[in-house]
């Protein structure tokens, strides 16, 4: 594998499901980030992780988890959402926290809340 | 804080002619600019770059941007575009100096017509 990968690429939950997105970078980066892509909105960014310390968290709704076991690995977890919740998920990698870096982002994962 | 509009949403044009894109900002201080492109099923991928120096960045696939300080404007071109160039492309601005988020546009979709 390489590069930035999330499994599933595709998820079908109900609102009282508990459910966990991962990702995974095979670019020794010590940087992690997820977003929500909605359509006609900007990238909404979520959490920023550097070195498996979360740095960063958007205001986003507690029914949100992550957690970031090591520099490789990122997961959100996430229980009783709601039906606006329903997007494309984007986990991203840089190699630094900073504003220069590129990012490397991975395929998504397309929620869909019922 | 900054700010990035893409003032077009979709932009259709034929296969083999020139395309710009548009991407304005604002921000109270200097800036690094990026472009990504994202395929159809895929995550976004860094096209070009502007940290610094000239203001005439040349990104992969072709396409290039010009850095305009006192238009703050940093819009993308490719003088002549491929079936394969139709994808959503989006703007993103950064503050330098020290860890700075990145604040992405609303996207533009390219439809490139045969």
């Amino acid at each position: 594998e390489t590069g930035v990968t999330q499994t599933p690429r595709h998820l079908v939950m109900g609102m009282t499901n508990k459910k966990s997105l991962k990702c995974e970078q095979h670019l020794g980066h010590n940087a992690m980030y997820w977003y929500k892509q909605s359509a006609k909105k900007p990238l909404e960014l979520m959490f920023v992780y550097s070195l498996e310390e979360r740095v960063e968290n958007n205001s986003v709704p507690s029914r949100f988890s992550p957690e970031c076991p090591n520099s490789s690995h990122l997961f959100l977890h996430l229980h009783t959402l709601q039906p606006e919740d329903s997007a494309l998920y984007l986990c991203a990698s840089s190699q630094e926290r900073t504003g220069r870096s590129e990012q490397f982002f991975g395929p998504g994962t397309r929620l869909t809340v019922l | 804080a900054q700010s990035v509009t893409q003032l077009d949403s979709q932009v259709p044009v034929f296969e083999e002619a020139p395309v710009e894109l548009r991407c304005n900002y604002s921000s109270s201080v200097s800036v690094y600019l990026f472009w990504y492109v994202q395929y159809p099923n895929q995550g976004l991928q860094l096209l070009l770059k502007y940290l610094s120096g000239s203001t005439l960045v040349k990104g992969i696939n072709g396409f290039e941007a010009e850095f305009n300080k006192s238009q703050t404007s940093f819009h993308l071109r490719k003088p002549s575009v491929h079936i394969s160039d139709t994808a959503e492309y989006f703007c993103a601005v950064s503050d330098q100096g020290g860890y700075q988020k990145v604040t992405f546009g609303t996207g533009t979709k390219l439809q490139v017509i045969p």
